[in-house]
């Protein structure tokens, strides 16, 4: 099977713009989770989607939002980008179904810079 | 809230040297608890999860962890290490019930000397 694939992989963008990051999961999953990843913070949970609703949120500002679609396609999308939003984030799928395990597999990230 | 402590921001240890790293969590039940492995650029790398059963528990590349609920402690154990075993290693917790949220620590980084 495919892996966890996220575009773009890499993305730079100034201050006060919005971007969208893309996530597909490995096939058959139908949760996908979102992680941002910095030197400071760490890693910290963005949000949880599984059958196209959100099911987890993290402590993340409104400006941070996401959706899946009946494909199990992510998207999280930021708006009136910070500074401080320059991070790696990652996506991760996980089976979630009744009878599965929680394990989640990672995609290799995309790493967004904020000029 | 559930919160995973990893004591060791780095870490050196020779080639051929055993290595343990440190993992400490708070969780009001018995949490799901992974090893996962970051080389530089990457993604993240499952190493072993601890779902229930054996508190014993194997993974990739060697690793095993040992889960100890009185000391609230998942550490990462390989009785000998490679060189390309540099790496950062996370520790994460998950709840049970209620979908997919990981807790991190903040990591230890491996270096290994040749």
């Amino acid at each position: 099977k495919a892996g966890v694939t996220q575009t773009p992989r890499y993305l730079i963008k100034t201050r006060g713009q919005q971007v969208t990051l893309s996530c597909s999961p490995i096939s058959g999953h139908r949760s996908v989770s979102w992680y941002q990843q910095t030197p400071g913070q760490g890693l910290q949970f963005l949000f949880e989607y599984f059958s196209e609703t959100q099911r987890n949120k993290g402590n993340f500002p409104g400006r941070f939002s996401g959706r899946q679609f009946s494909n199990s396609r992510s998207e999280m999308n930021v708006s009136t980008l910070e500074l401080g939003d320059s991070a790696l984030y990652l996506c991760a799928s996980s089976p979630s179904g009744q009878g599965t395990s929680n394990e989640q597999f990672f995609g290799p990230g995309t790493r967004l810079t904020v000029l | 809230a559930q919160s995973v402590t990893q004591p060791d921001i780095h870490i050196t240890v020779s080639e051929g040297a055993s290595l343990e790293l440190r993992c400490n969590y708070s969780y009001g039940a018995t949490p799901y608890l992974f090893w996962y492995v970051q080389s530089p650029g990457q993604g993240l790398q499952l190493l072993l999860k601890y779902f229930s059963g054996d508190t014993l528990v194997q993974g990739i590349k060697g690793f095993e962890a040992e889960f100890k609920r009185s000391q609230s402690s998942f550490n990462l154990r390989k009785p000998s290490v490679h060189w390309s075993d540099a790496a950062e290693y996370f520790c994460a917790v998950g709840a049970r019930g209620g979908g997919n949220k990981l807790t991190f620590g903040t990591g230890t980084q491996l270096k290994v000397e040749l």
